[in-house]
């Protein structure tokens, strides 16, 4: 098995740009969830999906966040435009249903820079 | 009321102590408490958990305490070694809710050799 699968690993962008990282969660796992982690806040969810719905977008800071799902294999969370405060590593975690639904297998993560 | 409050937010321990991390939530309705150990560079990966069944989860060298009463839980980490460094965090969350996890903020721990 090959794990949540993320990318790109590193981005360095300017303010302004459109950013997208990708990730392709564990197969046959049916939610997936995205969370920036820096020092200050330390792990914050973003937003999660089950069997490809968004459940819970709470976690997005504003509305230059978008994440979506269009399958159960791909998921994409993109900030347009990108802030320097935006700087972080994103992590998309999977996991699987039935009685250990709660285990959830993180990516490696995608370290953003925003200059 | 959603909120899982850890400290210490750092530890630094010798090589052979014991490790203690330590959290605290309100929402009683949680029912499931993992912790989840994170190295430099990586993602976090799931270490141990308990369910509030239990008063006490052994793995190895490592261990939870809970208190339900008290709504508080602790990971031990005996004979903690170097290889143990690393940021850990607690989490909770509710069964059948999705497998949404509440993180606390992350304690880091250096054990000196």
């Amino acid at each position: 098995d090959a794990g949540v699968i993320q990318s790109p690993r590193h981005e360095v962008t300017e303010m302004g740009q459109e950013v997208t990282l990708r990730c392709k969660p564990i197969s046959g796992h049916n939610s997936l969830f995205w969370y920036r982690q820096t020092m200050m806040r330390g792990l914050e969810l973003l937003i999660y999906f089950n069997n490809n719905v968004p459940i819970d977008d709470s976690g997005m800071p504003e509305d230059r966040f978008s994440a979506k799902m269009p399958n159960a294999s791909f998921s994409t969370l993109k900030i347009q435009p990108s802030e320097p405060r935006d700087s972080a590593v994103y992590f998309c975690a999977s996991s699987p249903g039935g009685a250990r639904q709660e285990t959830q297998y993180f990516g490696p993560g995608t370290r953003l820079l925003v200059l | 009321q959603q909120q899982v409050k850890q400290s210490p937010q750092s530890l630094i321990v010798q090589k052979g102590g014991i490790s203690i991390i330590n959290c605290a939530y309100e929402n009683t309705a949680f029912d499931y408490f993992p912790w989840y150990q994170q190295f430099p560079g990586k993602g976090p990966a799931l270490l141990i958990a308990i369910r509030p069944d239990v008063s006490e989860k052994k793995e190895g060298r490592f261990t939870i305490s809970f208190n339900k009463s008290a709504k508080q839980f602790s990971l031990h980490i005996m004979d903690s070694q170097p290889g143990d460094s690393a940021t850990y965090f607690c989490a909770a969350s509710i069964a059948g809710n999705t497998g949404k996890l509440i993180f606390g903020q992350g304690t880091t721990l250096q054990v000196k050799p």
